[in-house]
């Protein structure tokens, strides 16, 4: 699986909309990008996942680069709610989690 | 739909014990998976199934065994529980096929003493 790259940490004000970058440049042609978010303690929550376009659905979007190694989650108007850490996976198989984006939510 | 039920949600054992979570799921999802959340890190695979009498190893499998017997159930066991396997597990499942989402449990939270 390809390795990822997130920052350790973002803050956003609520309203407004977060984005959140993931590098996975050793990307293949078979490995999809996934992103889930874990709230406090809960389990891990799909949020989204894409090949090669962009994509949407109703808590966010997704948009990858068209070389394929870097994406951005986009959750167009962050609440209190949104606060989580968000683990962006690439993988043609297996989940693999890394140690994600701990988003932060302010009013 | 209950979608992926863990039972316990908490428990502590004495080192040695052994004990098994328990993990269902309603969905008639072929894949299913154990994973394990240590304080401040991600989650690692234990092991994971494919189907009903299919199982394999994840990341880090020693201590623990798998069966699967049904296609609902993936019950993971402790054979002798150790200090260092106190940890969060997660359970989760999902259909095969490329590009699918896994459905997470709520967790069972273990404390080995």
């Amino acid at each position: 699986d390809a390795k990822t790259t997130q920052p350790t940490s973002m803050d956003c004000a609520e309203g407004r909309a977060a984005n959140l970058p993931c590098n996975h440049s050793t990307i293949s042609g078979n490995e999809y990008v996934y992103w889930y978010r874990q709230i406090h303690s809960q389990g891990p929550q799909y949020i989204i996942h894409g090949l090669k376009n962009n994509e949407t659905n109703e808590m966010a979007s997704l948009i990858i680069t068209e070389d394929r190694k870097s994406s951005t989650l986009i959750l167009p108007h962050a609440t209190l709610r949104d606060t989580a850490v968000y683990y962006c996976i690439v993988t043609a198989s297996k989940l693999t989690f890394g140690t994600g984006t701990r988003l932060q939510v302010t009013l | 739909n209950a979608g992926v039920t863990q039972t316990p949600k908490f428990q502590v054992l004495k080192t040695g014990q052994s004990m098994t979570l328990q993990c269902a799921q309603d969905m008639n999802h072929e894949y299913m998976s154990w994973y394990r959340q240590d304080p401040g890190m991600g989650l690692r695979l234990i092991h994971y199934s494919v189907g009903a009498g299919i199982t394999d190893q994840g990341e880090v499998p020693n201590g623990y065994n798998v069966s699967r017997s049904t296609t609902e159930d993936f019950p993971l066991r402790l054979l002798s529980a150790a200090p260092s396997q106190t940890s969060v597990y997660f359970c989760a499942s999902t259909t095969l096929g490329w590009g699918n989402g896994y459905t997470f449990g709520s967790g069972t939270r273990l404390t080995v003493v």
